[in-house]
């Protein structure tokens, strides 16, 4: 079945440090991929997604391109803020209209 | 307001008794889910609700009852709560074929 794996964390950085958070996927066929991001007490919003490969997804500095034969999707950004610490979940959509979640990364940056 | 909302954002109840967490849409969405989210697992599917009157199982729909008699409602009701579904329950939603999911602010259950 569809599954995804993104990086153990916490992570922790200092402000305008480069940021790198892996995700690899298994799926049949050709699957959606997204980036959520949850800050604390809210649901998760959509970051950013690719539909096919090769494609760049991006928002507010983040970026991670669909990469079919590595099946990776690694989110990044150049220089993170205080504001940028959340939880960030990876997750897959392989058809059924149902998504497929990492269990999460939580990112602090610190001043 | 337009979007998804919760209620209640926050709920304790006892063992056994039964409690309902509702989920409301406004933008006409087809797709309706519930996920329960628990430290160590992510985010969980329940139950998904493909339109009006069509409901299915996710990964764990046991001690769980939904319904979706509108499109813009989806209640998730907990027939005898336990302390094991003591968790943080989120609802989303999405348009047909857009596959990206708009998540609700969550509803924290705490079963004593």
């Amino acid at each position: 079945g569809n599954s995804v794996t993104q990086m153990e964390g916490p992570v922790t950085l200092s402000e305008e440090a480069f940021l790198t958070i892996n995700c690899t996927y298994t799926a049949t066929g050709y699957p959606s991929l997204f980036w959520y991001v949850q800050y604390p007490g809210e649901g998760l919003q959509l970051l950013l997604k690719a539909t096919k490969a090769d494609d760049k997804g991006s928002n507010k500095g983040f970026e991670a391109t669909y990469r079919k034969e590595t099946t990776s999707f690694h989110l990044e950004k150049g220089s993170v803020q205080v504001s940028d610490s959340a939880v960030y979940f990876c997750a897959l959509e392989g058809g059924s209209e149902k998504l497929v979640f990492g269990k999460g990364t939580k990112l602090t940056v610190n001043p | 307001d337009a979007g998804i909302t919760q209620s209640p954002r926050y709920k304790i109840t006892e063992t056994g008794r039964q409690v309902t967490l509702m989920c409301h849409q406004t933008w006409s969405h087809s797709y309706m889910f519930w996920y329960r989210q628990d430290l160590g697992h992510g985010l969980r599917l329940i139950y998904y609700s493909a339109a009006a009157d069509i409901t299915d199982k996710g990964e764990v729909p046991d001690g769980y009852v939904v319904s979706r008699s509108k499109t813009e409602n989806f209640p998730l009701t907990l027939e005898s709560a336990t302390r094991s579904q003591t968790s943080v329950y989120f609802c989303a939603s999405s348009g047909r074929g857009y596959h990206e999911q708009y998540f609700g602010p969550g509803t924290r259950l705490t079963v004593t």
